[in-house]
């Protein structure tokens, strides 16, 4: 089965630091990846949708210059936090799909927590 | 807000006992998708059921789909503690079938 994988699994950084986060499909070329944020106990919220070799497309309200995106890869697509804040503490889940557009497959998510 | 809405928030039952969770969502669909996630997880895809389907079956879950009440159910028989887990509805928009909005889950326990 399709397999994407996050690196890392947990981080945590101080107030002001930026931090990245990968996404990866292990098995099958991504054409399109999304990134979510999930609050505890909450639902999953769309934050941007990317394509390879193009600018990532940002949900309403979501500030592009302070979550970057990058999707360099058909494999690799990355998110970095820049300037966290605790209020950024969340669990970041991203996943990917091969442009069918009938199934996403998920990574097994960030938690990411800023002092 | 497009999220949709689940119902149960949270459901707790025997292992053995059936477990129905509903889903509503308020756009025009292609297809309605149900994930499990376990708790600090990312999301196991469960099961894709298409706008002109009513019914679905995957081993022990069924699921429905009523689009004129933007509706759809997910039923897990005979529940097992390992389905303990939260699970959400997935729904597409039928002009932008890549986006999925999630509705709000239902976290269920199954006690042994």
């Amino acid at each position: 089965g399709a397999v994407v994988s996050q690196h890392p699994s947990w981080v945590i950084c101080k107030s002001g630091t930026s931090v990245k986060i990968e996404c990866r499909s292990l098995d099958f070329q991504a054409t399109t990846m999304f990134w979510y944020r999930q609050f505890p106990k909450q639902s999953l919220m769309l934050m941007a949708t990317s394509n390879e070799g193009s600018k990532a497309t940002y949900e309403q309200g979501v500030e592009k210059d302070k979550f970057l995106i990058n999707h360099a890869s058909l494999t690799l697509s990355t998110l970095t936090v820049t300037s966290a804040h605790p209020e950024d503490s969340s669990f970041y889940i991203c996943s990917a799909s091969s442009g069918r557009r009938d199934t996403q497959y998920f990574g097994p998510g960030t938690r990411l927590t800023v002092l | 807000s497009q999220q949709g809405e689940e119902d149960p928030q949270a459901l707790s039952i025997q292992e053995g006992e059936n477990a129905t969770m509903n889903c509503s969502y308020k756009t025009s669909i292609n297809n309605l998708q149900w994930y499990r996630q376990n708790s600090g997880r990312g999301l196991v895809h469960l099961i894709l059921i298409r706008s002109n389907e009513r019914e679905k079956h995957s081993g022990r879950l069924r699921v429905t789909l009523d689009t004129s009440k933007k509706s759809s159910s997910l039923l897990i028989t005979a529940s097992r503690a390992a389905d303990t887990a939260s699970y959400f509805c997935a729904t597409d928009k039928a002009y932008n079938t890549d986006k999925l909005i999630f509705g709000t889950g239902t976290r269920l326990q199954v006690f042994p």
